[in-house]
C-alpha cells in the first residue's frame, strides 16, 4: 500500500512566523513531488514542485526532499493570514505506465493575524 | 484560456439515480485525470487518459462509474445507480504529461450529494 503521510494539525501560527509543515511517504522509487494549497471549499492549486534531493525556493516558499529518509517538508516564510488553508502533499509513485499522484490528507494551517 | 472548467458546480440527487459529470481540460493538455475528494481526506485517484485512451482505473472505480474522453477533448464521468457513499467532491485535473514530472492542474470540482 502506497501511502503519504502528514499530520492533520490544525497547525497555528502567528503572523509573521515561519510555518513548518511535512510529509512522509512510503515507496522509495518516488520521483516526484508536490504540496498543493487548498482553500475551504476550492479545489487544490499546485505551489511547489520538487524532484532531486535539497532545497528548493520560490519567493516566500521552500520545499525541502531528503529521499533517504523519504521525507518532504514546505516552509513558509513571514506567514500570512492569506496563507491559511490546507496543504497537501503529493507524491507520484514509480511505475510503469502509472502517472498516479497520491496525495496525503493534508495539514490544516491557521495564521492568527 | 483558461483553466480546467467542470460543470455542473453542484450536483443534488436522489438514491438509485445516474448523473453526469463534465469536464473541459486545459486545451493543449494532454492527460486528464479524476479524483474524489471527502471531508477531510485528500484526493483519491479515480482514473486517467492519455488523449482519448483510458491507461488506467483505480479499485475505487466500481462498475457503477464509467468515465470516458472522446477525440481526446473533454471527458465525462457517469456514475449509475447513486449510493449515499458516492456523495463526495469530484475533481477534474489535467496535465501536459511527459516523463514523470506531472503538475496536475485541477477544476472546480463537481461537489455531488445524494440524498
Amino acid at each position: 500500500q502506497k501511502e503519504v503521510e502528514q499530520n492533520s494539525g490544525p497547525l497555528s501560527v502567528p503572523e509573521g512566523a515561519i510555518a513548518s509543515l511535512n510529509c512522509t511517504y512510503s515507496d522509495r522509487g518516488s520521483q516526484s513531488f508536490f504540496w498543493y494549497r487548498q482553500y475551504s471549499g476550492k479545489s487544490p492549486e499546485l505551489i511547489m514542485s520538487i524532484y532531486s534531493n535539497g532545497d528548493k525556493e520560490d519567493g516566500r516558499f521552500t520545499a525541502q526532499l531528503n529521499k533517504a529518509s523519504q521525507y518532504v517538508s514546505l516552509l513558509i516564510r513571514d506567514s500570512q493570514p492569506s496563507d491559511s488553508a490546507t496543504y497537501l502533499c503529493a507524491v507520484t509513485y514509480s511505475g510503469a505506465g502509472s502517472y498516479q499522484l497520491t496525495f496525503g490528507k493534508g495539514t490544516k494551517l491557521s495564521v492568527i493575524p | 484560456d483558461t483553466g480546467v472548467s467542470q460543470n455542473p458546480r453542484h450536483k443534488i440527487t436522489k438514491r438509485g439515480q445516474n448523473v453526469t459529470f463534465r469536464c473541459d481540460p486545459i486545451s493543449e493538455h494532454n492527460r486528464l485525470y479524476w479524483y474524489r475528494q471527502t471531508l477531510g481526506q485528500g484526493p483519491e485517484f479515480l482514473t486517467y487518459f492519455q488523449n482519448e485512451a483510458q491507461l488506467e482505473k483505480s479499485r475505487l472505480l466500481s462498475d457503477r462509474f464509467s468515465a470516458e474522453r472522446p477525440k481526446g477533448s473533454f471527458s465525462t464521468l457517469e456514475i449509475q445507480r447513486t449510493e449515499q457513499g458516492d456523495s463526495a467532491m469530484y475533481l477534474c485535473a489535467s496535465s501536459l504529461g511527459g516523463w514523470s514530472n506531472e503538475k496536475l492542474f485541477f477544476g472546480s470540482g463537481t461537489q455531488l450529494s445524494v440524498l
